[in-house]
């Protein structure tokens, strides 16, 4: 069966700091892979996704970027966080271009203060 | 406009009832529709998809769908305490092309009241 990891779960990194959060999917190969941001209260806002390695395309200008440097590893970096960047970042996944139903992984919490 | 609203709630019903969450959706080429339950600082999980006007039952829970109107529900029988979330309505849009990634809608947070 298929699985979605990301980590961390939890980080609180200060203004200016960089940002690693990775994603990774099993028991599936050439998945479509994205990137949502939740705001407190808020929905779903996606910020990245890609349908295969080196191939990323972005929803929303900001200090974000996005890498797929294999097959089914994902990574949100930042160089330098803005206290706006805070919030729940979730990783999700769908079997390639076929497959319709998305599913997400457990989320990270990101706090910038 | 937002392609995809809710009505933000809070949507409050009694044990036992039925409750009724609503979406409508701007693209009229979107050609699938999804409910997600969101626990509270938990991530989102698939409750049902529809992609066919009309229909379609999976235990408590039914979804419409009406590409006419370009209207989305949810309905909840016997709701239970354990239904209360925010439930958010996605759709694939047309534009989203080979990618097929949802848009969502802000969510209706629901309480069922023992």
């Amino acid at each position: 069966s298929q699985t979605i990891h990301q980590w961390p779960a939890t980080l609180v990194q200060p203004v200016g700091s960089p940002l690693s959060l990775e994603c990774t999917v099993e028991g599936t190969s050439n998945p479509n892979l994205y990137w949502y941001r939740q705001a407190a209260g808020r929905g779903l806002q996606l910020l990245f996704y890609s349908v295969g390695i080196g191939q990323i395309s972005s929803e929303v200008p900001q200090n974000l970027s996005a890498s797929r440097p294999q097959d089914r590893q994902f990574i949100l970096s930042s160089k330098k966080l803005l206290l706006s960047d805070s919030g729940f970042y979730l990783c999700a996944w769908r079997a390639g271009s076929s497959g319709n139903t998305i599913y997400f992984g457990e989320g990270s919490w990101l706090t910038v203060v | 406009q937002k392609e995809v609203e809710q009505n933000s709630g809070p949507l409050s019903v009694p044990e036992g009832a039925i409750a009724s969450l609503n979406c409508t959706y701007s693209d009229r080429g979107s050609q699938s529709f999804f409910w997600y339950r969101q626990y509270s600082g938990k991530s989102p999980e698939l409750i049902m998809f529809i992609y066919s006007n009309g229909d379609k039952e999976d235990g408590r829970f039914t979804a419409q769908l009406n590409k006419a109107s370009q209207y989305v529900s949810l309905l909840i029988r016997d709701s239970q305490p354990s239904d209360s979330a925010t439930y958010l309505c996605a759709a694939i849009p047309i534009s989203s092309g080979s990618a097929r990634q949802l848009t969502f809608g802000s969510g209706t947070q629901l309480t069922v009241l023992p």
